[in-house]
């Protein structure tokens, strides 16, 4: 057990919906990564906050939206879904440094929450 | 644009062999190299990393293997055992951490007995 939560775990809906899915991070994280996995693309990267404040961006459809709140949990919005953003969803947190340094630690990832678009 | 390339995709062998899994990178500002190991309805978990600075790194039966002038690094498995059976991403960033990480597609691994 990685310690960090995602709900849901299946999802269903159809295309044209929104949905919201939800991550508790390890106790004391306070960094949380957003991460995509589809059999074509592998694990892409989408965003990440720290702190509650965003800090990277990735591969991040504008259909797409996170937060993260006082917590530290965090929440990832997908709207207006097409049946190409099928996939597994992951979370994970780290224990960052603070800005300016380098080196966050080693990613924990959620058992992730699986969206199919039908 | 795939910034990192892993190979093969898949990989069979008998309980007591040798994998190995091989990536090659194109961005010399990658600094920090990890590998992560999935098992089926678990998310990744971090197995192993090194950084540029040393060409070797042992954990165990695990072996990363650095070359910094054919920008490619391998994850050795020893003994692979059954259990070893999972899927192996590889991985690279520019922060020397895990910020922005970027993953190769994966070797599923299945470890006959």
């Amino acid at each position: 057990d990685s310690g960090v939560t995602q709900t849901p775990k299946h999802l269903i809906t159809a295309t044209g919906q929104r949905v919201t899915l939800r991550c508790s991070p390890r106790s004391g994280d306070l960094s949380v990564y957003w991460y995509q996995q589809s059999l074509d693309q592998g694990l892409q990267f989408l965003i990440q906050y720290y702190n509650g404040e965003e800090r990277a961006k990735g591969n991040i459809l504008e259909r797409f939206s996170a937060q993260q709140f006082p917590d530290l949990h965090s929440e990832l919005n997908l709207s207006s879904l097409e049946l190409g953003d099928s996939a597994l969803y992951f979370c994970a947190s780290s224990v960052a440094r603070a800005s300016g340094g380098r080196g966050d630690g080693e990613l924990f990832f959620g058992e992730g929450s699986r969206l199919t678009v039908l | 644009q795939q910034q990192v390339k892993q190979s093969p995709q898949s990989l069979i062998v008998q309980k007591g062999g040798i994998s190995i899994i091989n990536c090659a990178y194109e961005n010399t500002a990658f600094d920090y190299f990890p590998w992560y190991q999935q098992f089926p309805g678990k998310g990744p978990a971090l197995l192993i990393a090194i950084r540029p600075d040393v060409s070797e790194k042992k954990e165990g039966r695990f072996t990363i293997s650095f070359n910094k002038s054919a920008k490619q690094f391998s994850l050795h498995i020893m003994d692979s055992q059954p259990g070893d059976s999972a899927t192996y991403f590889c991985a690279a960033s520019t922060q020397g951490g895990s910020e922005k990480l970027v993953f190769g597609k994966g070797t599923k691994l299945t470890v006959n007995p």
